[in-house]
């Protein structure tokens, strides 16, 4: 079955840069979606189709996907971005939908 | 806008069965593929089960194929998600989702129900 690896933790600096990975055997050949989840709460979408934004979610919130890594990067992070971020792809291989292990942001 | 609303979660016995539901309002049913998607206390998120829009199409994960069955009434603008068997293992926030095209991905998502397997 398909794998799909983050990081388990990124920490960052207010009004600094988060990124985080999500990697996957050829990646860049599939359409990549990207949630964030606060404690307690439903996923939220924040980017689809790599670089995507639903309406709503912030400019600072961009993303990328090449080779065998997609991108989600946060600009100008602030303290309310802290939570935790999945990657998320359909394996047309299976027929399955399948996330990544996910990235709790830290904002220091 | 969309709204999606589980209900139906509770603690079970292992071996026996649950049914949930999500009622969903804002949004034309019958013209989306939608989804169940499970969290493990602690854990990160696990795709469960999607219907097709007509409904005729059913997929699963390996996890739960053969025990858990999606379904979902037009008429009552509501999906399902009946769990037979349940196992330690399946005790999790249940999430319906809102799904695109095929393969594509979730918005929005419902505030989840939580299934409790214990004896």
């Amino acid at each position: 079955s398909y794998v799909l690896t983050q990081p388990p933790s990124v920490s960052v600096a207010p009004g600094q840069t988060a990124r985080i990975t999500c990697g996957g055997n050829n990646i860049g050949s599939k359409s990549v979606h990207w949630y964030q989840q606060k404690p307690g709460q439903a996923p939220v979408l924040v980017v689809y189709d790599d670089s995507d934004r639903p309406s709503g979610i912030p400019e600072r919130f961009s993303g990328s996907n090449s080779g065998n890594t997609a991108t989600l990067t946060i600009s100008r992070v602030e303290a309310g971005d802290e939570a935790d971020y999945y990657c998320q792809v359909w394996d047309s291989n299976s027929d399955h939908y399948v996330f990544g292990t996910g990235t709790k942001v830290t904002v220091l | 806008q969309a709204q999606l609303v589980e209900s139906g979660g509770g603690v079970v016995q292992p071996g026996r069965s649950l049914r949930l539901s999500c009622a969903v309002s804002g949004f034309t049913f019958s013209t989306y593929e939608m989804h169940w998607v499970r969290q493990a206390p602690g854990k990160g998120l696990e795709w469960v089960a999607a219907a097709s829009s007509e409904g005729y199409n059913k997929y699963y994960a390996d996890s739960v194929k053969g025990r858990f069955t999606i379904s979902r009434d037009t008429s009552k603008n509501t999906l399902y998600l009946q769990m037979n068997s349940l196992r330690a293992e399946d005790t999790a926030v249940y999430y319906c989702a809102r799904g695109t095209l095929r393969g594509g991905w979730f918005d929005p998502w419902g505030q989840g129900t939580l299934v409790t397997v214990s004896s």
